[in-house]
């Protein structure tokens, strides 16, 4: 049980277009989910944090106009990356969690090249 | 704000062997989550363990166990009888306990990357 998946696994795309990333919890519902950003070799930073309903919370230096999320379901969330530019390409990372449980269940990632 | 580090870069240990990884956190907060997550080359994000703040039994998950240090404010992650399939990176993360059970931010460290050798 809780799995979660992402779609799409790979995307490339021309500099200045939007890239939508949809993240998904197959047999749970997602009260909260979570977006983060990976660079090669480093660890995971959030990027924001979004409850099913609300508007997400992003982190400080995150730009909410540039990464929008939407999380208009208990099982879906998805990160559109608009204008992207090569400096977005990065590996991105979402999880979910269940109403009352801690723990996070992470989707398999989206390794985004932005030409 | 709290603050993982994680200070192992990389680590090496031979099949069947045991080794352990640290992880010191620091934090204000008395009630808290700790776990250890893998990553395989797979980048598939992987939970090994948790271990509860307000619990002083060390957690223990088949070959996995923790060293519980509250005081000193350390989360070491013990894998015996090391297997080549737990060649990964491995990350510790800190998470605020919410009342409500829900799940807050994870704070991770930088990572340690494990190499398992014949």
């Amino acid at each position: 049980g809780a799995v979660v998946s992402q779609h799409p696994s790979w995307v490339i795309c021309k500099s200045g277009t939007s890239v939508k990333i949809e993240c998904r919890s197959l047999d749970f519902q997602a009260t909260t989910m979570f977006w983060y950003r990976q660079f090669p070799k480093q660890s995971l930073m959030l990027m924001a944090t979004s409850n099913e309903g609300s508007k997400a919370t992003y982190e400080q230096g995150v730009e909410k106009d540039k990464f929008l999320i939407n999380h208009a379901s208990l099982t879906l969330s998805t990160l559109t990356v608009t204008s992207a530019h090569p400096e977005d390409s990065s590996f991105y990372i979402c999880s979910a969690s269940q109403q009352g449980r801690e723990t996070q269940y992470f989707g398999p990632g989206t390794r985004l090249l932005v030409l | 704000a709290q603050t993982v580090t994680q200070s192992q870069p990389e680590m090496s240990v031979q099949e069947a062997e045991t080794v352990t990884l640290s992880c010191t956190y620091d934090t204000s907060e008395s009630n808290y989550y700790l776990f250890w997550y893998k990553q395989p080359p797979s980048r598939q994000m992987i939970l090994v363990i948790r271990q509860e703040a307000y619990k002083q039994q060390n957690a223990t998950e088949n070959r996995f166990s923790v060293n519980f240090q509250k005081a000193a404010k350390s989360f070491s992650l013990k894998i015996s009888d090391s297997q080549l399939g737990d060649t990964a990176m491995y990350f510790c993360a800190f998470m605020m306990r919410r009342f409500t059970g829900t799940a807050s931010k994870l704070t991770f460290g930088t990572g340690t990357r494990l190499q398992v050798t014949l």
